[in-house]
């Protein structure tokens, strides 16, 4: 069972304006954390923000906030005023478990951001 | 600190091949995780080093291995290339305890 779960495999928005990216995952372990990673055409992963299951307050890192809903099991990236820079392919992923996991990601298939100008 | 490296970045094989592929982690960083990336498959875990030990293993068949040595640095091997095997392979290092995983640039590999 697909345990991420990215619904737009596309999204556009206006340079400035803010963004939410879908993530919904599935688990049945109450440890776990919720990542997000940009890949620009470059290919590298690189991460933006990180919300653990036990975390009471929503994550935000900069420009970047995660609207962590636990009892929906969602974990939505929120990207405000919006850059030409952001344009990338953006991946919502999942560990389980504290330890022992700590290595292994389950990932969604990817949301591809385009900024307009 | 020194981010993951791999290499080669590229490569270029035919198929019934072999390859190695090299990750150098995080300096202190013990868990070394291997990844494929393809666009039909998206993003696949292939399997995880930790202290010289595979700790977690993804759904790929035995062609597919790897090690890790005294240093944390890993090696992934793909005997027998196929076409399919044309990928994105990323590295990623995190500390046992570390909420986060650090990639690597990738390595492309083209199976003719």
């Amino acid at each position: 069972a697909q345990k991420i779960t990215q619904t737009q495999p596309g999204m556009f928005v206006q340079e400035k304006e803010a963004v939410t990216l879908d993530c919904t995952y599935d688990t049945s372990d109450p440890s776990y954390g919720l990542f997000w990673y940009k890949q620009p055409s470059s290919g590298e992963m690189i991460f933006l923000i990180y919300q653990g299951s036990y975390d009471q307050q929503n994550a935000t890192e900069g420009r970047y906030s995660l609207n962590f809903q636990k009892a929906r099991k969602s974990a939505n990236l929120v990207i405000s005023a919006s850059q030409l820079g952001d344009s990338a392919m953006y991946f919502c992923a999942m560990r389980e478990g504290i330890t022992g996991n700590a290595g292994k990601s389950t990932f969604g298939d990817g949301t591809t951001l385009t900024v307009k100008p | 600190k020194a981010g993951v490296t791999q290499t080669p970045r590229y490569l270029i094989k035919t198929r019934g091949q072999q390859v190695t592929l090299s990750c150098s982690p995080i300096s202190g960083h013990r868990s070394v995780s291997w990844y494929q990336q393809t666009p039909g498959q998206g993003l696949q875990f292939l399997f995880e080093y930790f202290s010289e030990t595979q700790r977690n293993k993804g759904n790929f068949p035995g062609r597919f291995s790897g090690r890790q040595f005294s240093n944390s640095r890993s090696e992934m091997n793909v005997s027998t290339l196929e076409l399919g095997d044309s990928a994105l392979y990323l590295c990623a290092s995190s500390q046992e305890e570390g909420a986060r995983q650090f990639f690597g640039p990738g390595t492309r590999l083209t199976v003719l």
